[in-house]
């Protein structure tokens, strides 16, 4: 049975920073597709960003140069560090991971809730 | 990007009724388009992949069909488990891009 674990959410000062972790079973993180999608509070779905099984990583345009994703593979573990945070981050951050190579996801973790505010 | 669009925001169905949501894409997504359904409190799960390919263990009165820019999830016969928001998902055309969601409540 496959399980994505998220951690690391919390309430930050706007211009702080987060790392939210993944921990997968059943499911190599580095031989796939891995994202992180978030909700801001009753709003829809928003992809953030991708590490591909061959390690180039992509990022949507709402949070480049501020988070960084990445894994390690002896850990099993997916990575966001997000600096800079604003409110507009506000929202839960799912781990997700697709079978195929591809930008769809089988997978998601359960969330973990980001709260930035003062 | 390439912008989803579902229809209508809500559906108001009946158990046992059929709904039939829709998804239009701003551009062709060929048939790389993805349904899921999230309940509240708890992770999406993908119901569908390829437009009309049941993913693993999703029952059989869930359909999708279309390709290019028209898309359609159908659900047969609707249970009480059913009721939840449905939302496409691209991923022909980067940045992957969701639809803003269909809810489909109790009538």
């Amino acid at each position: 049975e496959v399980q994505l674990l998220e951690s690391g959410g919390g309430l930050i000062l706007p211009g702080g920073s987060l790392r939210l972790s993944c921990a997968a079973s059943g499911f190599t993180v580095g031989n796939n597709y891995m994202s992180w999608v978030r909700q801001a509070p009753g709003k829809g779905l928003e992809w953030v960003s991708i590490i591909y099984s061959g390690g180039p990583t992509y990022y949507a345009d709402s949070v480049k140069g501020r988070f960084t994703i990445s894994r390690d593979n002896s850990k099993n573990a997916l990575y966001l560090q997000m600096n800079s945070l604003r409110a507009e981050d506000t929202a839960v951050y799912y781990c997700a991971g697709g079978k195929s190579s591809s930008w769809y996801w089988d997978y998601w973790g359960q969330g973990t809730l980001v709260t930035v505010s003062s | 990007e390439t912008v989803m669009t579902q229809s209508p925001a809500t559906l108001s169905v009946s158990p046992g009724e059929r709904a039939t949501l829709s998804c239009r894409a701003s551009q062709s997504v060929s048939s790389n388009l993805a349904w899921y359904q999230q309940k509240p409190g708890q992770a999406p799960r993908v119901l569908m992949s390829g437009a009309s390919t049941r993913a693993t263990d999703i029952p059989a009165r869930f359909s999708g069909s279309g390709s290019g820019t028209e898309f359609t999830l159908t659900i047969s016969s609707l249970q009480s488990e059913d009721f939840a928001v449905y939302y496409c998902q691209q991923y022909n055309n980067w940045p992957p891009t969701f639809g803003q969601g269909t809810k489909v409540e109790i009538k």
